[in-house]
């Protein structure tokens, strides 16, 4: 069965230092989502991301954060300037359209991130 | 804005017992969409079950069922015959059908099976 897969599983960074979290979405999939889960809190949209550009994205989703599909496979979270409070994990979906209510968006098994 | 309760922080249960998992929701648009994710402690978000707005029927899926009551807001999971690998945090969510995709969480139930 087709899944969506997220590298590294962990990922330990500096405060201040770049990282990037990367996704492989469901081949058929058009649609592309981040979530972030801070330990113990609930899951919280970050951004959306169709037809090569951000659909939606969350006041979390400020100016440290971008996204990308720099090829037809990957999708990529990049934070420029990590802080402590970026610390969580982070989970990436995929769906095939948004259009139906009934379209599940598919999680990847996240990236834990810790800033140090 | 969308809003999802869940008011149990964990339940426990024994092995082969059923359960449910509270879930009620606040939206002003009448149409929407509600989820239900397992994570295990391993951390992954796995899709359970989902029920529409306008779905007459409730929503099954093998030993997962969703008692909605829309008047009330409610979209319980109902876990019968419960297995050891049931322990896991279940968080509901809900999207809107109004041009976005998102999902809105709920703060999750931790369940645990016991033998």
């Amino acid at each position: 069965e087709p899944e969506v897969t997220q590298t590294p599983s962990h990922q330990v960074t500096q405060m201040g230092q770049e990282v990037i979290l990367r996704c492989v979405p469901i081949s058929n999939h058009l649609y592309f989502y981040w979530y972030r889960q801070i330990l113990g809190q609930k899951v919280e949209f970050l951004v959306s991301f169709y037809n090569n550009e951000i659909s939606e994205k969350s006041e979390i989703f400020d100016d440290q954060f971008s996204v990308e599909r720099p090829d037809g496979s990957n999708f990529t979270l990049k934070i420029r300037s990590t802080k402590l409070e970026d610390s969580a994990m982070y989970f990436c979906a995929s769906s095939e359209a948004t259009t139906d209510l009934r379209e599940t968006q598919y999680f990847g098994p996240g990236t834990r991130l810790l800033v140090l | 804005a969308q809003k999802i309760t869940q008011t149990q922080p964990g339940m426990f249960v024994q092995e082969k017992e059923a359960v449910t998992l509270d879930c009620t929701y606040d939206t002003s648009d009448p149409s929407y969409g509600l989820f239900w994710y397992k994570q295990p402690s391993s951390g992954e978000m796995i899709f359970l079950i989902y029920q529409g707005s306008y779905d007459q029927q409730n929503a099954t899926e093998g030993r997962y069922s969703l008692n909605f009551q829309k008047a009330r807001k409610s979209a319980n999971l109902v876990i019968s015959a419960s297995q050891l690998g049931d322990s896991a945090m279940y968080f509901c969510a809900m999207r809107k059908n109004s041009g976005y995709s998102t999902l809105t969480f709920g703060k999750g139930t931790m369940l645990l099976v016991s033998p």
